[in-house]
């Protein structure tokens, strides 16, 4: 499995764009790379998920580095509504579909 | 709309009872998925069904069963609830192979005395 790295945490003032880092430098060339937030006591959300191309939805951007070592999750404007914990997830294709979470990022919004 | 919806939202049972979880979905989606969160730890994948009456283990499937007869139901039945099964657990479903997003469900607090 693609392994990955994240900042256990990260603050950001509301309105201010917040760039979320991630590191899957053991991805394979077909797996797509999806991100997740899961705000206090609720499941966890789709955000955005891509293969190689950057990525825009109502919510975020993801940005997709060429080697697709690294993505970053581009949150344009944070709400206090958007302080969750994010995760990066490779997701492996083919016969795998399962997400497998890690720690992820505690994105903190402040006032 | 379509919605994946999880019975009960909370439970507290006694020790060595049999617990069944209900996941429902109407995305028509053929992969189905259980996890667990303990407090303040990431997700883990418990079973996982890619269709009618295919099961699959995940990482910590000790424990649990589940059964698929149809499209729209995954039921997680702990067959004899101990207190280290005391946990948050989420029910997902998707379509296709990454291509789409997973949907959750808003969780079933599970509590074990």
């Amino acid at each position: 499995d693609a392994k990955t790295t994240q900042p256990n945490s990260m603050e950001s003032n509301e309105e201010e764009p917040v760039h979320l880092p991630c590191n899957h430098s053991t991805i394979s060339g077909t797996d797509y790379i999806h991100w997740y937030r899961q705000l206090p006591s609720q499941g966890p959300e789709y955000v955005i998920h891509g293969l190689t191309s950057n990525v825009n939805n109502r919510m975020a951007s993801l940005a997709i580095a060429e080697d697709r070592k690294s993505s970053t999750l581009i949150l344009h404007r944070a709400t206090l509504r958007d302080a969750a914990v994010y995760y990066c997830i490779p997701l492996l294709s083919g016969s795998a579909r399962q997400l497998t979470f890690g720690s992820g990022t505690q994105l903190t919004v402040l006032p | 709309d379509a919605e994946i919806t999880q019975s009960p939202r909370h439970k507290i049972t006694e020790t060595g009872r049999q617990v069944t979880l209900a996941c429902h979905q109407t995305w028509n989606h053929n992969n189905m998925f259980w996890y667990r969160q303990d407090l303040g730890h990431g997700l883990r994948l418990i079973h996982y069904s890619y269709g009618v009456h295919d099961t699959n283990k995940g990482e910590v499937s000790d424990g649990y069963s589940v059964s698929r007869s149809n499209t729209e139901d995954l039921p997680l039945t702990l067959e004899s609830a101990a207190s280290s099964q005391t946990s948050v657990y989420f029910c997902a479903s998707s379509e296709g192979f990454g291509t789409y997003g997973y949907t959750f469900g808003s969780g079933t607090r599970l509590t074990v005395v």
